[in-house]
């Protein structure tokens, strides 16, 4: 299995640009998460899915930022504007059958945003 | 969930056993302890987790207290590549919809010749 696959791995962009991130999970598992990782606030989770359905997103942090899963095997994060403050690394992360003890969250390579 | 509290750092000489403890005095009984690390770059990794046995894989093993109120994650024969930052999280496992994992700062472990 490929695992978590993320692109782009880095993307550089200017003030007021739409970014959209993208995430393929693993075959099978049926939650996607999408967390973000700062040095000021480690690492949060914005955003999570089951069955492509939006379960919580009370993490996204303002209504710039929007998530969709259209199909099981594949999901963006997007941000319209993008804004200085919304660098970070955004990681994708999924898991099969969360709410066992044995749903280990698989994570992607996460992708290294930087708004100028 | 319950907060958990870690070192900030700590260091282990290559081949000796790291031992990562982990304070969750206010956990209640149907949280898990979990552990992740993630290195220098990339994503998370999960590594194991128990409820109130110790529990060992190929990776590490977990020691639990009685009162469940810590635990230590032992990495046997520490390497070079183990070097990262390791995560302490309680969690509950069901609540009716998907649990959350809440990353605290976690411990930095570095591994030295």
């Amino acid at each position: 299995d490929a695992g978590v696959i993320q692109s782009p791995r880095h993307e550089v962009t200017e003030m007021g640009q739409e970014v959209t991130l993208r995430c393929k999970p693993i075959s099978g598992h049926d939650y996607l998460f999408w967390y973000r990782q700062t040095m000021m606030r480690g690492l949060e989770l914005l955003i999570y899915f089951n069955n492509n359905v939006p379960i919580d997103d009370s993490g996204m942090p303002e209504d710039r930022f929007s998530a969709k899963m259209p199909n099981a095997s594949f999901s963006t994060l997007k941000i319209q504007p993008s804004e200085p403050r919304d660098s970070a690394v955004y990681f994708c992360a999924s898991s099969f059958g969360s709410g066992r003890s044995t749903d280990t969250q698989y994570f992607g390579p996460g992708t290294r945003l930087t708004v100028l | 969930d319950a907060k958990t509290t870690q070192p900030t750092s700590m260091d282990c000489a290559e081949g000796r056993a790291a031992n990562l403890p982990c304070n969750h005095s206010t956990i209640s009984g149907n949280e898990y302890v979990y552990w992740y690390r993630q290195i220098h770059s990339q994503g998370p990794q999960y590594i194991i987790h128990g409820l109130k046995n110790n529990e060992t894989n190929e990776m590490a093993s977990l020691i639990i207290t009685e009162d469940r109120k810590s635990s230590t994650l032992i990495l046997p024969h520490a390497t070079l590549r183990d070097t990262a930052v390791y995560y302490c999280i309680v969690r509950v496992v069901w609540t009716g919809t998907a649990s959350k994992l809440t990353f605290g700062t976690g411990t930095r472990l570095q591994v030295t010749l």
